[in-house]
């Protein structure tokens, strides 16, 4: 069974980084890609990134180029997101999600981490 | 970049009847690589249909996908009270980049 476990809710200053966790368990880690998407308070899913493992290569959608890193370590299984210079309107539930399927995807869904970034 | 617009913003209807949701995109896209997700509130979306018109895996036949091209849709042939939600198109293209609609909310009436 595979599951996505995700790292708890954070609080941050404005101006400083996150890392979120993402612990997959069941399949292959190295089989899929893991992306994160975001969901700030009331609104829409938005696309951040992805990593695919087995390569260790992450590609980042624009808005979030410089801003944001997705690693992976291949020996826990687990995969990394860290976004910087964090300001309030990155107030949101962070979630990672799997794609094993090249059409893209997500099967499977991490429980979210809530990140609040208030001074 | 692609975009897709959802519509209806917000769908009212009662259990038992027909749903049917739309997303157009900005510009064509391959049937592979659209797919819905439902989410319900304080949960992560589940996966309902990719590559336009396959069910993933457990979800009820009361809900199909359709469409090619610029236009796709949902359809939830008898609505059950678990039913109601939010749901999303979402599309994966080149570069990579994924995009999401912006969700129509199902409601009960």
């Amino acid at each position: 069974q595979v599951q996505l476990v995700q790292s708890g809710a954070e609080v941050k200053k404005p101006g400083s980084s996150v890392k979120v966790s993402c612990k997959a368990s069941g399949g292959t880690f190295s089989s899929y890609t893991i992306s994160w998407v975001r969901q700030a308070p009331g609104q829409g899913l938005e696309w951040m990134g992805r990593i695919i493992p087995i390569l260790g290569i992450a590609n980042y959608a624009q808005k979030f180029q410089g801003r944001v890193t997705i690693t992976a370590d291949k020996s826990t299984s687990t995969a990394y997101m860290e976004l910087s210079s964090l300001r309030s309107e990155d107030t949101a539930v962070y979630y990672c999600a799997r794609a094993e399927n090249p059409t893209g995807d997500f099967d499977y869904w991490g429980q979210g981490t809530l990140v609040t970034v208030s001074s | 970049e692609i975009v897709l617009t959802q519509s209806p913003g917000t769908l009212s209807l009662s259990p038992g009847e027909r749903a049917t949701l739309s997303c157009r995109a900005s510009q064509s896209v391959s049937s592979s690589y659209l797919a819905w997700y439902q989410q319900k509130p304080g949960q992560a979306p589940r996966l309902l249909i990719y590559g336009a018109s396959s069910r993933a895996t457990g979800i009820p036949d009361r809900f199909s996908g359709s469409g090619s091209g610029t236009d796709f849709t949902l359809t939830i042939s008898r609505l059950e009270p678990e039913d109601f939600a939010v749901y999303y198109c979402q599309q994966y293209g080149s570069s990579p980049v994924y995009t999401f609609g912006q969700g129509t909310k199902l409601e009960i009436k």
